[in-house]
């Protein structure tokens, strides 16, 4: 257990519809990333929060945006969902903004019909 | 653009049977190399950081290596709970404050008994 929680475990929903993600980083981390794994893509960087800050940017859509909120929690939410989005959504957290290992969750499965 | 190569994608060894896993990978300059081991359908377990060429690290029958363009994962005498996908994953100097990591699309191993 690395201590990352994310919830839901699963996610079903039909196309166009929006929905949240939420994860919980290990106690004192303040870093969260956001990766996206799919079965043609593998593991993709989406989005780096860092205390709150959004710190880094990768392969994010534009319907997709993400927060950190001041308990440190962050959720990252998908909007318009396209059949495409399906995919296997993991957080990670580590220790401080400079700190270099990531921890990842156990993921959240989203299925878009 | 940064990036990173795992071979072979697949790899059946015997219970007790030796090998290597390869990461090439190409970056601008590289702040560390990460490997983590992933279970299907649960999130990457991190494993090993290496800084710098010709640094080892060991944690029971695994063993990681690296030079200035690839590292090994080395396995010793694998058993059948070993059998999982192994990612690789560079973080870039440029990356900056940010500390995003580059994900190789792993090589999956199975141990069979």
């Amino acid at each position: 257990d690395s201590g990352v929680t994310q919830t839901p475990k699963h996610l079903i929903t039909a196309t166009g519809q929006r929905v949240t993600l939420r994860c919980s980083p290990r106690s004192g981390d303040l870093s969260v990333y956001w990766y996206q794994q799919s079965l043609d893509q593998g593991l993709q960087f989406l989005i780096q929060y860092y205390n709150g800050e959004e710190r880094a940017k990768g392969n994010i859509l534009e319907r997709f945006s993400a927060q950190q909120f001041p308990d440190l929690h962050s959720e990252l939410n998908l909007s318009s969902l396209e059949l495409g989005d399906s995919a296997l959504y993991f957080c990670a957290s580590s220790a401080t903004g400079t700190s270099n290992e990531q921890f990842f969750g156990p993921g959240t499965r989203l299925t878009v019909l | 653009e940064d990036q990173v190569t795992q071979s072979p994608e697949a790899l059946r060894l015997q219970e007790g049977e030796s090998s290597s896993l390869n990461c090439s990978y190409t970056v601008s300059g590289l702040r560390g190399l990460f490997w983590y081991r992933q279970d299907p359908g649960k999130g990457p377990e991190f494993l090993f950081t290496l800084y710098s060429a010709g640094e080892e690290k060991e944690k029971e029958r695994l063993k990681a290596t690296l030079t200035k363009k690839e590292s090994f994962l080395h396995i010793t005498a694998p058993k059948p709970e070993d059998s999982a996908t192994y990612l690789c994953a560079v973080q870039p100097i440029s990356s900056g404050s940010a500390r995003q990591l580059t994900f190789g699309s792993g090589t999956q191993l199975t141990v069979l008994p």
